[in-house]
């Protein structure tokens, strides 16, 4: 099994809509998780840390449930310019950091 | 402010050749540092990671190793390059008690 694992997509959305990503991971020592982005060919990017009581920044709130072991993006009103790939990560006890395999957006106009 | 530079950006080289890549931090102080290798449409598997001079886990089995030689200074290499080594090569950061790393711009190694 998969330690952190995400619906690879492709989500295919207009301008404007709401979409929603989902990811589990295995690990339940885990205790930092974030969402990163990655654009094609690019390095990943630090997009929002994820904090047990959720978090909001701008259009894009993370939420972590323990007790079920997932974690979700909302993205509100999709721009052109979220079409990425977004990236789930959980650290492995405290020494690295572990990848989910990613969920491509595209937002079209 | 940190930064962090990973060079060469892109690289092609042949079967049986050797490898190094260099990556560098500035700005920060005893970072822990990370190798990840990213194949085609695929995720980030983590390789090497580092939490001081010297002192290398390695996660997965291959010909590839790291060094870290410095305290923000940190190498990867290989003796003999394979074809199932081409890939997207990153570098990262962050400081101890893992908050959220950083990556370098990454360098993509095409082997021939």
């Amino acid at each position: 099994r998969k330690e952190v694992e995400q619906d690879p997509g492709p989500f295919n959305v207009p301008e404007g809509a709401t979409v929603a990503f989902n990811c589990t991971y295995s690990n339940s020592a885990s205790q930092s998780f974030f969402w990163y982005r990655q654009d094609c060919r690019k390095e990943p990017k630090l997009l929002m840390s994820v904090y047990s009581s959720g978090n909001e920044d701008g259009r894009f709130t993370a939420q972590l449930n323990r007790a079920s072991q997932y974690i979700s993006l909302l993205i509100r009103d999709s721009k052109l310019s979220d079409s990425a790939t977004y990236l789930c990560v959980g650290d492995n006890y405290g020494q690295n950091f572990v990848f989910g395999p990613g969920t491509r957006l595209s937002v079209l106009p | 402010s940190q930064t962090i530079h990973q060079w060469p950006a892109t690289l092609v080289q042949p079967v049986g050749s050797p490898l190094s890549l260099e990556c560098t931090v500035e700005g920060t102080s005893n970072p822990n540092l990370y190798w990840y290798r990213q194949a085609a449409g695929r995720g980030l598997q983590l390789l090497f990671y580092s939490v001081g001079i010297g002192q290398i886990s390695s996660e997965v089995p291959q010909n590839l190793s790291a060094s870290r030689p410095q305290d923000r200074q940190f190498i990867l290499s290989s003796k003999k390059l394979l074809l199932s080594d081409s890939g997207f090569y990153l570098c990262a950061w962050s400081v101890f008690g893992n908050t959220e790393a950083f990556f370098g711009q990454g360098t993509r190694l095409t082997v021939v």
